[in-house]
């Protein structure tokens, strides 16, 4: 296990329920992402958070809502999804600076949406 | 925009032998970051290789090597001495060396190789 962990690890929703997913990281890193994993695609970047404050949303759609408190934990609110949203997400964290730092994997959320 | 293109959607080895995955990319940038990501069934996602662009050096990390080719963009990943916990989903990944407003690194992952490795 790396220093990111996730929140639940699986999860059922209907569409009209609201959940959250929680990310948190032990690593003492400034930036944290959501990917959305779907088979047969690359890995889909959702949103960046710096310092706590949102540098990149990659055209998401609002029915996901991040929020990052501090620069440990980050959530991804969820509500009335649609089953195309069924995906693996994954969190990362990664240290700020020039040079070319990777970015750290939490072991992501199975959502399953019916 | 960059792009990473990874031609094998699935590859198989024999435990013990060498395996090569490939993994092209386009770009315009003359700086920039490579990366090997594994993702194993219980799917961490973990750092398997890193490569810096400047470098003309291949970046190798036990038995693993990347063949870095910048011309012709190209980063393929060599394992040798193939072992069953090798098997595992393979990401290759870019990352600009511009950063984005705010400072964060952005990685642009291929599909994947499926590898599998039989015993």
């Amino acid at each position: 296990e790396t220093g990111v962990t996730q929140t639940p690890r699986h999860l059922v929703m209907g569409m009209t329920n609201k959940k959250s997913l929680k990310c948190e990281q032990h690593l003492g890193h400034n930036a944290m992402y959501w990917y959305k994993q779907s088979a047969k695609k690359p890995l889909e970047l959702m949103f960046v958070y710096n310092f706590k404050e949102q540098t990149e949303n990659n055209s998401v759609p609002s029915r996901f809502s991040p929020e990052c408190p501090n620069s440990s934990h980050l959530f991804l609110h969820l509500h009335t999804l649609q089953p195309e949203d069924s995906a693996l997400y994954l969190c990362a964290s990664s240290p700020i600076g020039r040079e070319g730092y990777e970015q750290y994997f939490g072991p992501g959320t199975r959502l399953t949406v019916t | 925009a960059q792009t990473v293109t990874q031609s094998q959607p699935e590859m198989s080895v024999q435990e013990a032998e060498t395996v090569t995955l490939s993994c092209t990319y386009d770009t315009s940038e003359s700086d920039y970051y490579l990366f090997w990501y594994k993702q194993p069934p219980s799917r961490q996602m973990i750092l398997v290789i890193r490569q810096e662009a400047y470098k003309q050096q291949n970046a190798t990390e036990n038995r693993f090597s990347v063949n870095f080719q910048k011309a012709a963009k190209s980063f393929s990943l060599k394992i040798s001495d193939s072992q069953l916990g090798d098997a595992a989903m393979y990401f290759c990944a870019y990352r600009s060396p511009t950063l984005s407003q705010g400072g964060s690194e952005k990685l642009v992952f291929g599909k994947g190789t499926k590898l599998t490795v039989n015993p």
